[in-house]
């Protein structure tokens, strides 16, 4: 069955400083992976989806960018994180044209 | 710009009430209407809908679409407080399978 693992759960980090979050996704190829951040008590902003390797949409203008360097793996990035960064990020995954399935998530706080 | 719109966004009601959630959209090359509930962390997958006028049943809860008017209802009902939640549609693309989320509606269950 297919499974997706996304880390790190939590973090804090100060303004300024870098972001890398990781998702990976077994049990299947070629998915379609998806970055959303919801803030607090709102709905999911996409933020970028992919529809293979190297192949990265991005949907609103940010300061935070994604890459997709292995087939089953998904990375969102930040050189430098500022206060509004904060969230909830969820990385998720679909098999072509059907329903998506979300990771665990990661809880963002910038300081 | 693609839209998904639901209403309302949030709900307060007594265990046993029956609740119906709504979600509108607009949307250009729909594939298929989606809803989600979202408690702590990641949101799980409820129902994926195709096809107008097809009810999906699942214990006490019921989803059915409208395409020719662009919407969608969740109906809840004998609602209990594990009920509680934030409860999400989103609409997939069949352009780049792309999916979009609306605002959600927070329901909380009182006993």
């Amino acid at each position: 069955s297919q499974t997706i693992h996304q880390w790190p759960a939590t973090l804090v980090q100060p303004v300024g400083s870098p972001l890398s979050l990781e998702c990976t996704v077994e049990g299947t190829s070629n998915p379609n992976l998806y970055w959303y951040r919801q803030a607090a008590g709102r709905g999911l902003q996409l933020l970028f989806y992919s529809v293979g390797i190297g192949q990265i949409s991005s949907e609103v203008p940010q300061n935070l960018s994604a890459s997709r360097p292995q087939d089953r793996q998904f990375i969102l990035s930040s050189k430098k994180l500022l206060l509004s960064d904060s969230g909830f990020y969820l990385c998720a995954w679909s098999p072509r044209g059907n329903t998506i399935y979300f990771g665990e998530g990661s809880w963002l706080t910038v300081v | 710009e693609d839209k998904v719109v639901q209403s309302p966004l949030s709900l307060v009601v007594h265990e046993g009430d029956t609740v119906t959630l709504n979600c509108s959209y607009e949307v250009t090359n729909f594939r298929s209407l989606l809803w989600y509930k979202q408690e702590k962390k990641a949101p799980t997958f409820l129902f994926m809908l195709t096809s107008s006028g097809i009810e999906k049943k699942s214990g006490r809860l019921s989803s059915i679409l409208d395409k020719k008017e662009l919407f969608s209802i969740l109906n809840i009902t004998a609602t209990q407080t594990g009920d509680s939640a934030i409860y999400l549609c989103a609409v997939a693309k069949t352009s780049y399978d792309k999916v979009i989320f609306g605002p959600g509606t927070s329901l909380s269950v009182i006993p």
